[in-house]
């Protein structure tokens, strides 16, 4: 089955503390794995994807297929990180469609 | 970033209303989505069309009728709705469907049913 599973509903850390967003998948297929967040009142938007292999706003995430996890991570955490986070899979080959986790949310204190 | 317009922003309806919601993309993009987000479900995706096509209705009850009228166009009629529809309804568009192609949402349309 496919699957995307974020264990965590709420992540609650202090600035300057480094944060890991848990993200593991499903998928008899060869993963494509992408992070979207979602701002207070704002609209979901794309963070980084698996493919680009970049850091976006100190974020990065690395897939681990033996772990089937692709989880996100950053050093220091600050509050305007503070946001919901889904994990989503694309399934499907060249018709492929976006599997989205529960979502975590993040809230950095000061 | 605008890409993605959707209205209305907030919709209240009774069961035996017909309403529609509006997505206009201004992206270029061939591929447009209906997603829905409610409260203890993940994002759930409802429809895809590519070049006008729909290629995807992921079982969808028939209360929802999409319309693509051209690729920058997507609508969603909605008829005889239940309570348990209350929820965010997302659109989305990317260049094309599959890897590579990024997916842009608008801000979503709440959708209350009473």
């Amino acid at each position: 089955a496919q699957r995307v599973t974020q264990p965590e509903k709420l992540l609650s850390v202090f600035k300057g503390a480094p944060v890991e967003l848990k993200c593991n998948y499903s998928y008899s297929g060869s993963p494509e794995l992408f992070w979207y967040v979602q701002y207070s009142r704002q609209r979901l938007q794309l963070l980084l994807r698996h493919i680009s292999r970049e850091s976006i706003k100190g974020f990065t995430a690395d897939l681990n297929k033996g772990e089937t996890s692709f989880h996100l991570k950053k050093p220091f955490a600050q509050e305007e990180d503070s946001a919901m986070y889904y994990c989503a899979l694309l399934v499907g080959g060249s018709q492929g469609n976006l599997i989205f986790g529960k979502g975590t949310k993040l809230s950095v204190k000061p | 970033e605008t890409g993605v317009t959707q209205t209305p922003r907030h919709l209240v309806m009774g069961m035996t209303n017909k309403k529609s919601l509006k997505c206009e993309q201004h992206l270029g993009h061939n591929a447009m989505y209906w997603y829905k987000q409610s409260a203890k479900k993940p994002l759930e995706l409802m429809f895809v069309y590519n070049f006008k096509e729909q290629t995807e209705n992921n079982s969808v009850p028939s209360r929802f009728s999409p319309e693509c009228p051209n690729s920058s166009h997507l609508f969603l009629h909605l008829h005889t709705l239940q309570p348990e529809d209350s929820a965010l309804y997302l659109c989305a568009s990317s260049r094309a469907t599959g890897s590579g192609n990024t997916i842009y949402f608008g801000e979503g349309s709440w959708l209350t049913v009473v």
